[in-house]
């Protein structure tokens, strides 16, 4: 079976300071790994994703995060953070597997980011 | 721009009633999804279809079904609704590819309340 842990369920940070939200998996096999982000009232909105090679893998927004293979984790990052980035981030996990067909990804709980003036 | 959209933003139902929602997307998607969000638990997948006519349990899949009659269009059905089915109902699309690497892209959410 296949685990995202989100350890922080908030993280506050002040404008123009930089800004991590964690991320852990655990999966069988190679992963794909994926963030996301929701605005109040909002569906979730696509950030970024790791699929393969470089492990430092830049999205929308100013935003990047980081494959660490050996301590499996997937850090969100930003050098310098805006107010419009408040929001709840979610860290997501799905198997490479063979074949066609579908699988749905694994989600963690999420991490609520609050940026202060 | 992909575009997934569902029928409702918020839903009032009782206790026994029997619901549709219903999402479409316009992208010629093979896959959807149907995933419940509820407050510290994340997502949950309840369903998902990579084709026509073609559906596979999620985690979560008691208490639900779904229909997908056409490519463009999948339905999640509460055959009797409980209380305990008050929730954020969100769909998602995905391109057809083999071994998972396919975004998930996700519509603005239904907001359901069960009484």
């Amino acid at each position: 079976a296949q685990s995202v842990a989100q350890p922080e369920d908030q993280v506050n940070v002040a404008e123009g300071n930089p800004l991590t939200v964690k991320c852990t998996y655990s999966v069988s096999g190679n992963p794909y790994l994926f963030w996301y982000v929701q605005y109040p009232n909002r569906g979730l909105q696509f950030l970024l994703k790791y699929i393969t090679g470089d492990n430092l893998v830049k999205g929308s927004y100013g935003f990047e995060a980081e494959f660490n293979k050996s301590q499996t984790s997937f850090h969100l990052k930003k050098p310098s953070a805006l107010v419009s980035d408040s929001a709840l981030y979610f860290c997501a996990v799905r198997a490479m597997y063979s074949g066609g067909g579908a699988d749905g990804l694994t989600f963690g709980k999420g991490t609520h980011l609050i940026i202060q003036p | 721009d992909v575009k997934v959209t569902q029928s409702s933003r918020y839903l009032v139902k009782r206790t026994g009633e029997k619901v549709f929602l219903e999402c479409v997307q316009d992208m010629d998607h093979e896959n959807m999804f149907w995933y419940r969000q509820d407050p510290g638990l994340g997502l949950r997948l309840i369903y998902f279809s990579y084709d026509v006519k073609m559906k596979e349990k999620g985690d979560i899949p008691e208490g639900y079904s779904v229909s997908r009659e056409k490519k463009e269009r999948f339905s999640l059905i509460l055959e009797s609704a409980s209380t305990n089915q008050t929730s954020m109902y969100l769909c998602a699309s995905s391109s057809a590819g083999t071994g998972g690497r396919e975004t998930q892209y996700f519509g603005p959410g239904t907001r359901l309340l069960v009484l």
